[in-house]
């Protein structure tokens, strides 16, 4: 069965620092990986998404995440953090297969300090 | 460019009450899903309909029905709200026929139940 597990609800970056977000996930088949950003009172956006070929993802807003098979990861990253980037993110894995369910991690709170 | 539009935004209920939360997509998307968003939880599936005349539960699903009415709509029914059901509910849509396509989401209906 698939799962996703987001170390750490809640990430603290100074305006400008490197943002590392964690996602670990599990499948029994190879993956489609997805990150998500939630602003307040909105719904989900999509930032990234990984399916099949380069590992290193690019997405919207100067994020990236990297596929790492061996470490079951997906981390994203943004080398300088603005403020505009405090948000919720979702990590979220769907099988490569007919099955059409995609399964999320519990969020992590991004909080940029000035 | 409305994409999926949830209604109503807010609600508020009293124990016992019976609700349908609509969804309507405009992007010729066959899934549809339904989730609920509540803090440090992430998103949990409820129901999901992989095809117009389909529908499956998802992790959640007591205390729930749904109905996929045709391809655009997807609503979700509760018969007799109870306060665990206070929650920000979310519906998504997915196209294309392979798990690698991203979901396209809502703004969402807040619900709380007295």
């Amino acid at each position: 069965a698939q799962s996703v597990t987001q170390l750490g609800s809640h990430v603290s970056v100074s305006e400008g620092a490197l943002v590392l977000l964690r996602c670990n996930y599990s499948s029994s088949v190879p993956p489609y990986l997805f990150w998500y950003v939630q602003y307040p009172n909105q719904g989900l956006q999509l930032l990234l998404k990984y399916t099949t070929g380069a590992t290193l993802v690019k997405g919207i807003n100067g994020f990236e995440a990297e596929f790492k098979k061996s470490e079951t990861s997906f981390h994203l990253t943004k080398p300088s953090a603005h403020m505009s980037d405090a948000a919720e993110y979702f990590c979220a894995v769907s099988e490569n297969s007919s099955a059409s369910k995609i399964i999320f991690g519990s969020g992590t709170r991004l909080s940029i300090r000035p | 460019n409305a994409g999926v539009t949830q209604t109503p935004k807010f609600q508020v209920l009293k124990t016992g009450q019976s609700m349908t939360l609509q969804c309507a997509q405009d992007m010729n998307h066959n899934s549809m899903y339904w989730y609920r968003q509540d803090p440090g939880m992430g998103l949990r599936l409820i129901y999901y309909s992989a095809s117009e005349g389909t529908t499956d539960k998802g992790e959640v699903p007591n205390g729930y029905n749904v109905s996929r009415l045709n391809k655009r709509e997807f609503s979700l029914r509760l018969e007799s709200a109870a306060p665990s059901q206070t929650s920000v509910y979310f519906c998504a849509s997915r196209g294309g026929d392979t798990s690698n396509q991203p979901q396209h989401f809502g703004d969402g209906t807040r619900l709380s139940i007295l």
